[in-house]
């Protein structure tokens, strides 16, 4: 079966830096996205890997093991405004995104 | 407009009535896309639409259809309301097939 993983709720302090952890397995691989999601709101894109390694982008940045079926966001200086869930989807044989559930990142002064 | 729009908004509907959720995009993008979205599980695909005129089936299809007669629009029907169908329903397009999905804003539904 598909499965995307990763926590539920993770708790850091304005001005840290952390890491949310994703584990898939899909039907083929083509892709792991991650997706910021705002209470209430629709998800946003923040980063596409294909290929295995680090991409970074300002303050956020995303890494890929294919062999190891994981990937991890990693958010570095945190703001208040990043309090939000993030979601972390694969991209399958069929180019169907397989959704995980969100981890819900908790942002404390 | 600009991007990706649904309506309604929001809407409460009496179980076993018909609706239509629609889907507006006006990026020009091939693919579009209905996830419903429920508390404590991932957002699922219900049906996906690759270029106007072909539709396919997602994960979890039962009791929705859908129509894609122009690349713009890509309404979602429940034919006959059940409470299990109250969710938040996202529309969502992409340009191709592996590319990052913009989402719409979102329909709140509860079906009573």
């Amino acid at each position: 079966g598909q499965n995307i993983d990763q926590p539920t709720e993770m708790t850091a302090t304005e001005g840290a830096i952390v890491q949310i952890n994703c584990t898939y397995q899909t039907s083929g691989f083509n892709g792991l996205f991650w997706y910021q999601q705002h209470a209430g709101e629709a998800p946003t894109f923040l980063s596409y890997n294909v290929l295995d390694g680090l991409e970074e982008k300002g303050r956020f940045s995303s890494f890929l093991s294919r062999s190891k079926g994981y990937s991890y966001l990693l958010l570095k200086e945190l703001q208040m405004k990043d309090s939000a869930s993030y979601l972390c989807a694969g991209l399958d044989s069929n180019y169907q995104l397989i959704w995980g559930a969100g981890t819900k990142l908790i942002i404390k002064p | 407009i600009a991007g990706i729009t649904q309506a309604p908004t929001s809407q409460i509907l009496a179980a076993g009535r018909r609706m239509t959720l629609r889907c507006t995009q006006d990026m020009r993008h091939n693919a579009m896309y209905w996830y419903r979205q429920d508390l404590g599980l991932g957002l699922r695909l219900i049906h996906y639409s690759n270029t106007a005129g072909t539709t396919g089936k997602g994960e979890v299809p039962d009791g929705y259809s859908v129509s894609r007669a122009n690349t713009d629009d890509f309404p979602l029907t429940l034919a006959s309301a059940v409470p299990s169908q109250t969710s938040v329903y996202f529309c969502a397009s992409s340009d191709s097939i592996n590319n990052e999905q913009f989402f719409g804003p979102g329909t709140r539904l509860t079906v009573l």
